[in-house]
Formats: structure tokens, C-alpha cells, sequence
């Protein structure tokens, strides 16, 4: 069973369209998060939802949206796509309840903006 | 800025040899993660290290981290091919719940 799930695994699309990003994980964790990584391997995280309640939120664009129906779900919806957006999204989950505890990543959605 | 910096940004090695990896980085921490990425594939969990350990092991994993020089070293010893992968540290800064700050990563690459 797959701990954490993101769909689609690749998404190619034209600039200015809006795309999702669905997450989903099993692990009953409370707190899930999305990052960015860049052509060059380089993570950031842009979301943090703990129990359905923002708590991270970096510099993201506002094109930028999550959305978190249940503790167990975190889809990124993004506006208005730019070149700029092409990059790795990883979902991810952990305990926050727990400190010192290690994040569970999904297997990461390759966007292509051309 | 970004948290942590690592150190190579790339290595070679042979099977059988071991690699060292280091870490550095700025502010106070919680504690220090080290994962795995293999290529076009997410990230998986190492080992953690927490602000008041100095040493861990886990397997063919050796961590090290010294708070008073802001640095890590993740040490893979009798390495094999399978090892290949990039390695990233993550640090858990005082105060910012869970957030991962990642490195900017080491490309390890073992070969027959």
C-alpha cells in the first residue's frame, strides 16, 4: 500500500491553464505538506496543512492554492500557469503531534509548462 | 537563504568504499534528517538526529552531528551499487513546528 499517493506522476500543459495536483495519504498522519523542486534538485517547501488548518505558508504566488478536504487529502490547485511553475511537487505527510519525527513523501509530479 | 549547504555536490566511488557526506548549516535546530532520492523518484527517510545527539547509527548509516560548528556528516559505509542516489539533509529549525529545510544535496554515484 502506498503511503503517500500524489496524482497525475506527469502533467504537461500550455501556459495560462489551471491544473491540480491531488494528494492523499494513509498513514494517519495530521500534518501534510507540498514542496517545490527545481531543475537544479533544490527543495522548498511552500504548504504545511496540520488537521485541515494552514500553518506554513512560504513566499508561494497566490495562483498558488491548497486545499485540504480531510486530514488525509492536500491537492494543490495552481492558476494561470507560467513557465516558471515546471518543476518536481512532492506531497508529503508527518505526525506533528510527534516531535522529532520523519516526513513521508509521495513520489513527486514532474509539471511541464511550455 | 537556504538552510543547509552540503558538501561534494557530487562523489564517485567504487563498491566496497565508503562515502562521507557533509552538511552545514545556520540557525539553531531541533533536530537534523538525512534522506535518500533516487532518481525521478520522492524522497525517503534516512536517519534522524536529534539537537542533543552527537552520534547515530543505523545500519551501514553513520550520522554525526555537531551543533557548536552548525554541521552534519552522514557516513554510508561498504557502499554498493544500490547506493546510488542523492542525499540530502534536512534540518527542523527551533521554533518552525515541522518544517524541513532541505540542502542543496550530494549526488553519489557507486560503481562496480
Amino acid at each position: 500500500d502506498t503511503a503517500v499517493s500524489q496524482t497525475p506522476k506527469y502533467l504537461v500543459t500550455q501556459m495560462g491553464n489551471d491544473k491540480s495536483i491531488k494528494c492523499e495519504q494513509n498513514l494517519g498522519h495530521d500534518t501534510m505538506y507540498w514542496y517545490k523542486q527545481d531543475s537544479k534538485k533544490f527543495l522548498k517547501i511552500m504548504f504545511s496543512y496540520n488537521n485541515k488548518e494552514l500553518i506554513i505558508n512560504e513566499t508561494v504566488p497566490n495562483r498558488f492554492s491548497p486545499k485540504s478536504p480531510d486530514k488525509a487529502h492536500l491537492n494543490l490547485h495552481i492558476n494561470s500557469l507560467e513557465l516558471g511553475d515546471s518543476a518536481v511537487y512532492f506531497c508529503a505527510s508527518s505526525q506533528e503531534s510527534r516531535s522529532n519525527t520523519e516526513a513521508f513523501f509521495g513520489q513527486g509530479t514532474r509539471l511541464t509548462v511550455v | 537563504s537556504q538552510q543547509g549547504e552540503e558538501d561534494p555536490q557530487a562523489l564517485s566511488i567504487q563498491e566496497g568504499e565508503n562515502a562521507t557526506m557533509n552538511c552545514s548549516y545556520k540557525t539553531s535546530i531541533n533536530n537534523l534528517q538525512w534522506y535518500r532520492q533516487n532518481s525521478g523518484r520522492g524522497l525517503v527517510h534516512l536517519i534522524l538526529i536529534r539537537s542533543n545527539e552527537r552520534e547515530k547509527h543505523s545500519g551501514r548509516l553513520r550520522v554525526t552531528l555537531d551543533t557548536s560548528k552548525k554541521s552534519s556528516s552522514l557516513l554510508i559505509t561498504a557502499s554498493r551499487a544500490a547506493d546510488t542516489a542523492s542525499y540530502f539533509c534536512a534540518t527542523v529549525v527551533t521554533g518552525t513546528a515541522s518544517k524541513l529545510t532541505f540542502g542543496t544535496g550530494t549526488r553519489l554515484q557507486v560503481t562496480l
